[in-house]
């Protein structure tokens, strides 16, 4: 089953850009993976989808400063002109026929 | 408005049992697979057991044999058996819809399940 790998920690100043990682574990860098953001407190929120492709699907509502790309096995998500809303814990997603894994989170935090 | 409600959380002393339900609406129902998904305290998200529309259902390693995913098309309802409980299984259980190909796409505000004596 997939494996995905994220930093537990991130940090950038309001109003500038940060971008998260997740890396797809060997054997599944082409897989599909969703971002979820989590603010203390809160349920998870589903943000997008993202392909092995870079083309990623918002949910409605999500702010256009948020985007996803990907690189190989990496899958990013950048959130430009960040705000104080937008510290919260980052989760990906991904699954195959049988599983559903989360990443470990990154805790984003807004300086 | 898509909407899940989690309900069934509360203190269990280990070795018992508890039955969460999510009740949906605002979408049908029977079109849709979900997932049980818990968070423990200060930690991050774990997948529990998922159920599709055909009611294949789906068990992360440690929960197989203890835990039931279930669902009421005729209710809108999901549900989680869950026995023999143990200290380890104390978390936050949020349901959640799963969007095909799109990840889980709408969730809950959860439930706390806490085992303790």
């Amino acid at each position: 089953q997939p494996v995905l790998t994220q930093s537990s920690s991130a940090s950038a100043s309001l109003g500038s850009s940060v971008r998260l990682t997740c890396t797809l574990s060997s054997g599944h860098s082409s897989s599909i993976i969703a971002w979820h953001q989590q603010q203390p407190g809160k349920a998870p929120r589903y943000l997008m989808k993202l392909e092995g492709s870079g083309s990623y699907n918002k949910e409605s509502g999500v702010p256009d400063r948020f985007s996803g790309s990907s690189s190989g096995a990496d899958r990013y998500l950048t959130i430009s002109n960040l705000q104080s809303e937008d510290e919260a814990d980052y989760y990906c997603e991904t699954w195959d026929s049988n599983t559903r894994v989360f990443g470990g989170g990154t805790k984003l935090t807004v300086l | 408005e898509v909407q899940l409600v989690e309900s069934g959380g509360g203190l269990v002393q280990p070795g018992g049992s508890l039955r969460l339900s999510c009740a949906a609406s605002g979408f049908t129902f029977s079109s849709y697979a979900f997932t049980w998904v818990r968070q423990a305290p200060g930690k991050g998200l774990e997948w529990v057991s998922s159920i599709s529309t055909s009611y294949s259902t789906y068990y992360a390693d440690s929960m197989k044999g203890r835990f039931t995913i279930s669902r009421d098309n005729s209710k809108s309802t999901l549900y989680l058996q869950m026995n023999s409980l143990r200290a380890e299984d104390t978390a936050v259980y949020y349901c959640a819809k799963i969007h095909v190909a799109a990840g889980t796409d709408y969730w809950g505000q959860g439930t706390l399940v806490t085992v303790s004596s």
